[in-house]
């Protein structure tokens, strides 16, 4: 069981290229998120989507966007990457939105830095 | 605002027992996660409290006060392999994950 895959594994990126991190999943979950982590701080939402179709904000969308057409993929553009973007990126999914006692899956991360 | 509270790292013994504590304040609760993440790896899921008390699963343990806002994660009988990042999260009352900046375990022969 694959569940969760992100691509790529790791980046570096000049500052002011676009990039698009992938993301498909093959649970059938209903709900993918992508995260960003940097040391300290912790995980922070970028964006999810609840259902295919939807996408919604997180705690930090400033200079990303994303988009569902399809339940298994959620991909994660940088239109103009700088380097406080450089960071780990996380890719998840759950059954269905909405915590509870809703299982949050990640996949392996994708290591972005940005020059 | 939204907080979550851990220690950033602690350290421990091989066999021995640890007790990881979080503290949070948050609108509303509907219920706390606990994650693994060992280095350069995702997290992954340990347990999920929603009502006060222990549960318990194997070697880990989790505990949770709603009315203190307070929850430990307990490890027992500590192997190397453990040693790894422990992440608290609390979904708040719009079933939104917050999460604590995580407790660096370091286990020592």
């Amino acid at each position: 069981i694959a569940g969760i895959t992100q691509a790529p594994t790791s980046q570096i990126l000049a500052a002011g290229r676009r990039m698009t991190l992938r993301c498909t999943q093959d649970m059938r979950h209903n709900a993918m998120y992508w995260y960003r982590q940097d040391l300290g701080l912790g995980l922070r939402l970028i964006h999810y989507s609840n259902t295919a179709g939807t996408t919604g904000k997180g705690e930090v969308p400033d200079g990303y966007s994303v988009s569902r057409a399809n339940t298994d993929d959620f991909p994660l553009t940088l239109a103009s990457a700088v380097p406080s973007q450089t960071s780990v990126y996380f890719c998840a999914s759950s059954d269905t939105a909405g915590g509870g006692g809703n299982t949050i899956y990640f996949g392996e991360g994708s290591w972005l830095t940005v020059v | 605002g939204q907080n979550i509270d851990q220690p950033t790292e602690m350290t421990a013994t091989e066999g021995a027992i640890v007790q990881i504590n979080c503290t949070y304040q948050t609108s509303g609760f509907n219920g706390l996660f606990w994650y693994q993440q060992h280095a350069g790896e995702a997290p992954t899921f340990l347990s999920y409290n929603v009502l006060d008390g222990l549960e318990e699963k194997g070697r880990f343990s989790s505990f949770l006060s709603r009315s203190k806002g307070y929850s430990y994660l307990l490890l027992k009988e500590l192997q190397m392999k453990d040693s790894a990042s422990y992440l608290c999260a609390v979904t708040d009352s719009n079933y939104q994950l917050i999460w604590g900046a995580g407790t660096k375990l370091i286990i020592k022969p």
